[in-house]
């Protein structure tokens, strides 16, 4: 199994307030990636890296923000939650794609629900 | 704008027969193809994956078929399990654009049930 760690695994916050869930990876992969999961949405990607300090936008960003300071953390806030924003979260890494030995594939963590009142 | 559609929310199938998952995607500049696997309170598990050049990829009892004209994969999963149980998820990238990271567009996903 890929080593990656996500915390907190539960979270119930009231809306309004911070949260920050955190994904911590000890397979020194370049690629990061944050995915929500939603009924009848399958996963969404919210935000990416590309490497320390290196982060782009994906398709459902709004109301997240990201940050990247080390190769194996990846830190996805949300500066004042929503109860649109309650879903489970998936943090995922990858290395680069070579099209040869390695598949491209992204390794996901087990997720992190989050619960806003 | 759902680029990748898994248009069956479930699917159920007896043990030991053939399951066959289907999915559509509209975006033609896609070159590259994946099916995960779910299990409830756990992430998405690889499975497997075709590249665009390809129109079939086996691994033991998964196939994955690409059809480019019709825009249209599917996984066939011969013999059916009670274990393949799960949410299957097509997904969709243009891996090549993203200089080797791999930003995935997901289908909305598949209950597989296998009963015995």
């Amino acid at each position: 199994d890929a080593g990656i760690t996500q915390s907190p695994r539960h979270k119930v916050t009231e809306t309004g307030t911070p949260v920050t869930l955190r994904c911590h990876q000890t397979e020194n992969h370049r690629y990061m990636y944050w995915y929500r999961q939603d009924p009848g949405h399958g996963l969404r990607l919210i935000h990416y890296s590309y490497g320390v300090k290196d982060t782009d936008k994906g398709e459902v960003s709004d109301g997240y923000s990201v940050s990247r300071s080390k190769t194996e953390d990846f830190l996805l806030t949300l500066e004042s939650a929503t109860s649109s924003q309650t879903s489970v979260y998936f943090c995922a890494i990858s290395e680069s794609y070579s099209g040869g030995r390695n598949t491209g594939e992204l390794f996901f963590g087990e997720g992190s629900r989050l619960t806003v009142l | 704008d759902q680029q990748v559609k898994q248009n069956s929310p479930s699917l159920s199938v007896q043990e030991g027969r053939i399951s066959i998952l289907n999915c559509d995607y509209t975006n033609s500049m896609f070159d590259y193809f994946l099916w995960y696997k779910k299990y409830p309170a756990e992430g998405p598990t690889f499975l497997i994956s075709i590249s665009s050049i390809k129109d079939k990829n086996e691994d033991g009892r998964f196939t994955v078929f690409l059809n480019k004209s019709a825009k249209h994969l599917s996984l066939h999963i011969v013999p059916s399990q009670p274990g393949d149980s799960a949410v299957y998820f097509c997904a969709a990238s243009r891996v090549w654009l993203t200089g080797g990271g791999n930003k995935l567009t997901f289908g909305t996903g598949t209950q597989l049930k296998v009963e015995l």
